[in-house]
């Protein structure tokens, strides 16, 4: 099953203006990243935000992590047209099996000129 | 240039053939991931190798074959036993299995006449 999970489905926005999505998982993790995908391309990671960390900056991207609500929020800000892609976040549960990524199904972020 | 490339882009085949994909990176990377991308899905993990020789089943190995004979190369055969074998398939690569900050290739879709 699916351990991360990201809210709003899809998200259309205006050129400037800040978008903020969501991402919910079930079970500890040692560390939670966020990736980004054009359009019928690969994934580019993003940010990596460890389990003892409340928040992390790179650049205009903004994570933030509550791990006692099991959530994390992706925070892009003066979002500009280039940003317009799919956003996955990504978990590395702590009792899972092997140290792989799960990913959820991800945002699609529409950014409008 | 480092980083892991893919081929073909596009791969067409007829029902009841076996197709492999290519997955070649020049990163030094010890881990290397194969995974399905559906429309509108998050990526599902079919399978992973931690080493040269060694990898295992993901959540989706069924119908599908990896093999690990140099570092450098993961490449994936999707075979007849594949109920639903239409989708993008992404390959990916990660210093180690522990150091889990994922790099992906372009990805391939393939499509089953």
């Amino acid at each position: 099953s699916q351990q991360g999970e990201e809210d709003p489905q899809a998200l259309s926005i205006q050129e400037g203006e800040n978008a903020t999505m969501n991402c919910s998982y079930k079970t500890s993790i040692n560390n939670l990243q966020w990736y980004r995908q054009n359009s019928g391309r690969g994934l580019v990671h993003l940010i990596l935000i460890r389990s003892n960390e409340r928040e992390k900056h790179s650049g205009r991207l903004r994570v933030t992590l509550d791990t006692s609500k099991k959530s994390s929020s992706l925070l892009i800000t003066a979002s500009r047209a280039a940003d317009t892609a799919s956003y996955f976040c990504a978990t590395d549960a702590v009792d899972s099996g092997y140290s792989t990524l799960t990913f959820g199904k991800g945002t699609m972020l529409l950014v409008s000129p | 240039d480092g980083g892991i490339t893919q081929s073909p882009k596009y791969l067409f085949r007829k029902e009841g053939q076996n197709v492999t994909l290519s997955c070649e990176q020049n990163l030094n990377h010890d881990a290397m991931y194969w995974y399905r991308q559906d429309p509108g899905q998050g990526l599902r993990l079919i399978y992973y190798s931690q080493i040269v020789n060694d990898f295992q089943k993901g959540d989706i190995a069924e119908g599908y074959s990896v093999s690990r004979e140099k570092k450098e190369s993961f490449p994936l055969t999707v075979t007849s036993a594949q109920k639903n074998p239409t989708a993008f398939y992404l390959c990916a690569s990660s210093r180690s299995i522990s150091y889990n900050e994922q790099f992906f290739g372009p990805g391939t879709r393939l499509t089953v006449l």
